[in-house]
C-alpha cells in the first residue's frame, strides 16, 4: 500500500543547530506539504511544493526551508533551531488541490 | 481572508448518544470543505469533504456532515457515538483566494471524548 513516511519519529537538539527532517511518499503526489501542530494554533502550513523544483513559502516560513528534487521527498530544513520551532511536524501529500491530504504520522521536535 | 472556526475545545458526549461537532467557515466563493480525524501520536487522517450538490455529505465510520449555505456551517455528526470516536477533530477549508494558493485551511480542532 501506497504511504507517506516521517523520520525520525522523535528528535532533540540544541538551540542554534541545523535540523533537517524527512518526508518520504509512495502516492506518486505531486504536492507535498509541511505543517506544524501546536497547541492551541492547529495545523499551520510551513511550506508546500506542486511538484520537482517548486517550493512556496506558507504561513510561518520563517526559520525553515525545503527542497524537492524528486516527486517521493520533501525534507524540511530548520536553518538554525529555536526553541519557538519545539513542536510536532506533519508532512502531507495530495494528488491535486482539493483532493484529500494524506498525512505522515508526524515528527516530534525539541529544541533546548 | 478565508477561515475556519470550532468554537469548541471540547466536546463530551456519553456512548450512544448522537455527537455534534461545530465548525463555521469565512470564505469569498463556494466554499470547499473537509473534516479530519487525528488519534493520539497518528497523523490526520481524512473524513469527509463537501464540494457541491447534497447539503448532507456522508463519510467514513459513520460520520456525516451538514453544509448551511445561509448560517456558513459545516457541522460534524454521528448518531450514536462509540467510546473509539474520542479523538481530535478538524475542520478545514480550502483556500481559494489567499496567499496559499487553494491549500487547506485547518481549525484549532475539537477534542471529542465519549464515556461508556
Amino acid at each position: 500500500d501506497a504511504e507517506i513516511t516521517q523520520s525520525p519519529r522523535h528528535k532533540i537538539t540544541e538551540t542554534g543547530r541545523q535540523v533537517t527532517l524527512a518526508c518520504h511518499q509512495t502516492w506518486n503526489h505531486n504536492n507535498m506539504f509541511w505543517y506544524r501542530q501546536d497547541l492551541g494554533h492547529g495545523l499551520r502550513l510551513i511550506h508546500y511544493s506542486y511538484g520537482v523544483q517548486d517550493t512556496n513559502k506558507g504561513e510561518v516560513s520563517d526559520g525553515y526551508s525545503v527542497s524537492r528534487s524528486n516527486t517521493e521527498d520533501l525534507p524540511l530544513t530548520l536553518e538554525s533551531a529555536a526553541s519557538s520551532q519545539t513542536s510536532v511536524y506533519f508532512c502531507a501529500s495530495s494528488e491535486s488541490s482539493g483532493t484529500p491530504l494524506h498525512f505522515g504520522n508526524g515528527t516530534r521536535l525539541t529544541v533546548t | 481572508a478565508q477561515s475556519v472556526a470550532q468554537p469548541e475545545d471540547q466536546v463530551n458526549v456519553a456512548e450512544g448518544n448522537p455527537l455534534t461537532v461545530k465548525c463555521t467557515y469565512s470564505v469569498s466563493g463556494n466554499p470547499y470543505l473537509f473534516w479530519y480525524v487525528q488519534y493520539p501520536n497518528r497523523g490526520l487522517q481524512f473524513l469527509l469533504k463537501y464540494i457541491t450538490g447534497d447539503n448532507l455529505v456522508k463519510g467514513s465510520y459513520g460520520f456525516e456532515a451538514e453544509f448551511n449555505k445561509s448560517q456558513t456551517s459545516f457541522h460534524l455528526k454521528k448518531p450514536s457515538a462509540l467510546v473509539s470516536d474520542s479523538a481530535l477533530y478538524f475542520c478545514a477549508v480550502r483556500d481559494l483566494y489567499g496567499g496559499s494558493q487553494g491549500n487547506l485551511i485547518f481549525g484549532k480542532g475539537t477534542k471529542l471524548s465519549v464515556k461508556p
